[in-house]
């Protein structure tokens, strides 16, 4: 079966430092990679997603990135953290096929608080 | 532009009370539905989905939806709330394609004991 990992759990960081968040995914290959943030009250807010190694494709313009330097893993990095980019973040997989019909599953989150 | 809308943000009911969510999209053509819950600083989880098919699709914890093309809604509904139900809850479309899926801003379940 497939499992979904994030790390760390929580993490409290001061303004202006760099960031690191690491998803990966086993049980499958060629996943379709999401990274999402998670405002209160706002819902889900797409950031990036992966469709393969290197493949980025960014939804919001903002101090993130995102890389897949391999096929089951996606971080997600700031160079400088902004008060704003506290949340929680949440990484999604999804089978690697066209056509929108697989679900998507989510790992457990990551909360991030930039003070 | 395509939209979900959770008109709901907060809904409070009585333990052993029926329950329904709801939910409606802004789209050409019918996406492919969902709905997840999620527990407080937890992950989401998939209650159910809808493809195609019968427009009654059964999920899991005794949840059910219903896909209802001339509303363009997909309300998801249970017969008896159980306090463990409190969590909240997100619908969600896909749309035949493409790799995006729109999520709902959620709602805020509380259940009274």
């Amino acid at each position: 079966s497939q499992t979904i990992h994030q790390w760390p759990a929580t993490l409290v960081q001061p303004v202006g430092s760099p960031l690191s968040l690491e998803c990966t995914v086993e049980g499958t290959s060629n996943p379709n990679l999401y990274w999402y943030r998670q405002a209160a009250g706002r819902g889900l807010q797409l950031l990036f997603y992966s469709v393969g190694i290197g493949q980025i494709s960014s939804e919001v313009p903002q101090n993130l990135s995102a890389s897949r330097p391999q096929d089951r893993q996606f971080i997600l990095s700031s160079k400088k953290l902004l008060l704003s980019d506290s949340g929680f973040y949440l990484c999604a997989w999804r089978l690697g096929l066209a056509g929108g019909r697989e679900t998507q599953y989510f790992g457990p989150g990551t909360r991030l608080l930039v003070l | 532009a395509q939209s979900v809308t959770q008109p709901d943000i907060h809904i409070t009911v009585s333990e052993g009370a029926s329950l329904e969510l709801r939910c409606n999209y802004s789209y050409g053509a019918t996406p492919y539905l969902f709905w997840y819950v999620q527990s407080p600083g937890q992950g989401l989880q998939l209650l159910l989905k809808y493809f195609s098919g019968d427009t009654l699709v059964q999920g899991i914890k005794g949840f059910e939806a219903e896909f209802k093309r001339s509303q363009s809604s997909f309300n998801l509904r249970k017969p008896s709330v159980h306090w463990s139900d409190a969590a909240e809850y997100f619908c969600a479309v896909a749309f035949p394609g493409t790799y995006k899926y729109i999520f709902g801003t959620g709602t805020r379940l509380k259940v009274l004991a």
